[in-house]
């Protein structure tokens, strides 16, 4: 049982817009900021968004992410078959004193 | 561009020892810390501990009482020793950088992952 929640699975065709969305407590999103990480098989975890929203160079401008409160969501637009991969989520947690991650949400693209 | 690489033993018996090293290519090894994150399979990615270039660090209550992570500055070296490994402690092990910039604190880049399988 992740200490942040993530639907493990969404789902786009082509050139939709999708949303992943991540739920925490007072003691982590709502204190810190959130970043969120591209996984494919095989690879290392890639960064995509840190401190909430800001993108990392070499991020393309139609993925983005937002914090409210005790949540946070990341967005992908113009959805593309090379986004298929695993997305985390991740912030510090006051409480664990370290970082702790979402249980992973998989995107299809059909 | 900073890079790491990491390497280890990547089969163990129950009750051996986990251990992993991790090396810093082409950046600075202060100002940062260094983790250790596994994801076993079918699971989440789960933080294991983290070290600075002092040395100092700070490990996951879960594993702490088996965790001891180290640091080579003269080699910008970082490793991780898992002791009395189980089956529960087969994953696939990332080393990783974190960094903190005011509030705000992200982890990047990481290691290409080791797998380790715990069997008898």
């Amino acid at each position: 049982q992740s200490v942040l929640t993530q639907p493990p699975s969404v789902s786009g065709t082509p050139g939709q817009r999708v949303t992943i969305s991540c739920s925490g407590g007072s003691f982590n999103i709502g204190s810190n900021t959130v970043n969120w990480y591209q996984h494919l098989p095989g690879t290392a975890p890639k960064l995509l968004i840190h401190s909430n929203d800001l993108r990392p160079s070499g991020v393309p401008d139609r993925i983005s992410g937002s914090k409210s409160g005790t949540s946070a969501s990341l967005a992908i637009s113009g959805l593309q078959s090379e986004d298929e991969a695993d997305y985390y989520c991740a912030v510090w947690d006051d409480n664990l004193n370290g970082p702790v991650f979402g249980g992973g949400t998989k995107l299809t693209v059909l | 561009q900073v890079q790491l690489q990491q390497w280890g033993a990547g089969l163990l018996r129950p009750s051996e020892t986990l251990s992993l090293t991790c090396a810093v290519h082409g950046g600075s090894f202060s100002g940062y810390n260094w983790n250790w994150i596994r994801q076993a399979p079918g699971k989440g990615l789960e933080w294991i501990g983290e070290i600075n270039h002092s040395g100092n660090t700070n490990y996951s209550p879960s594993l702490k009482s088996r965790v001891t992570i180290s640091v080579d500055t003269s080699k910008s070296q970082f490793s991780l020793n898992l002791t009395s490994v189980t089956a529960a402690d087969t994953a696939v092990y990332y080393c990783a950088r974190r960094r903190w910039f005011r509030a705000s604190n992200w982890i990047a880049p990481w290691g290409q992952g080791t797998l380790v399988t715990v069997s008898s």
